[in-house]
């Protein structure tokens, strides 16, 4: 099955700064690829994704690229702001099968 | 977008109870809706996929005796920890996929005193 790594654990960054996070992932057939933020205590929100036959998307001070021969795709926030501090998942997902990452909690320090 | 409602937000039960989990879609059909468990600074764990008018799918490891999931309407999916016991704590998370994505609850955290 798919197997999806996802570096760092944990980040802080100075306010103001650019957060990177990566995700790595072994099959060849997963073909989307989602960004979730979760806050304490609540589930966890879309903010980004990106398809397979797409290789970068952005959204305002977020993201994500796709490099599909290297099987990675890694997310940006540039301008990080106090409120987006959180852990951040990846996820790969193949057909309807969903796998996430291992997460990254990010703080972003004032 | 769209939304999927999850209640109860928190719940505190005694060991030995059952407690009823919800989850509806408000503005979408979801005939599929899967359950995750999440444990404290660890990722989402899925634990079964329910199929609106069908036996749900546990994952390995998952008794389905303890962890009842009913699925009786596009709306609507429930999951039923039965006889709950401590090590049942946790939050746990539905999901849904709609228009090529996947909407999450807000999750429930419960804590089995």
């Amino acid at each position: 099955g798919e197997n999806v790594e996802q570096h760092p654990s944990t980040l802080s960054v100075q306010e103001g700064d650019s957060a990177v996070i990566k995700c790595t992932y072994s099959d060849s057939a997963s073909n989307y690829f989602p960004w979730y933020k979760q806050e304490l205590g609540k589930g966890p929100q879309l903010i980004i994704d990106i398809r397979s036959n797409v290789g970068e998307k952005k959204d305002q001070r977020i993201a994500v690229t796709l490099n599909k021969t290297a099987k990675h795709f890694s997310l940006h926030i540039t301008e990080t702001q106090p409120e987006d501090s959180a852990v951040y998942f990846c996820a790969a997902i193949t057909g309807n099968q969903f796998y996430f990452g291992t997460g990254t909690s990010l703080t972003v320090i004032p | 977008g769209a939304v999927v409602s999850q209640h109860p937000s928190w719940v505190i039960c005694k060991s030995g109870t059952s407690v009823k989990i919800e989850c509806r879609s408000l503005d979408f059909q979801a005939t599929t809706m899967f359950w995750y468990r999440q444990f404290p600074k660890q990722s989402l764990m899925l634990m079964a996929t329910s199929n609106e008018g069908s036996k749900a799918t546990y994952e390995q490891g998952v008794e389905k005796d303890k962890f009842l999931i009913n699925h009786a309407s596009l709306t609507l999916s429930t999951l039923t920890v039965t006889s709950a016991h401590p090590e049942d704590s946790s939050f746990y998370i539905c999901s849904a996929p709609h228009l090529g994505g996947y909407t999450f609850g807000s999750g429930t955290r419960l804590t089995v005193v």
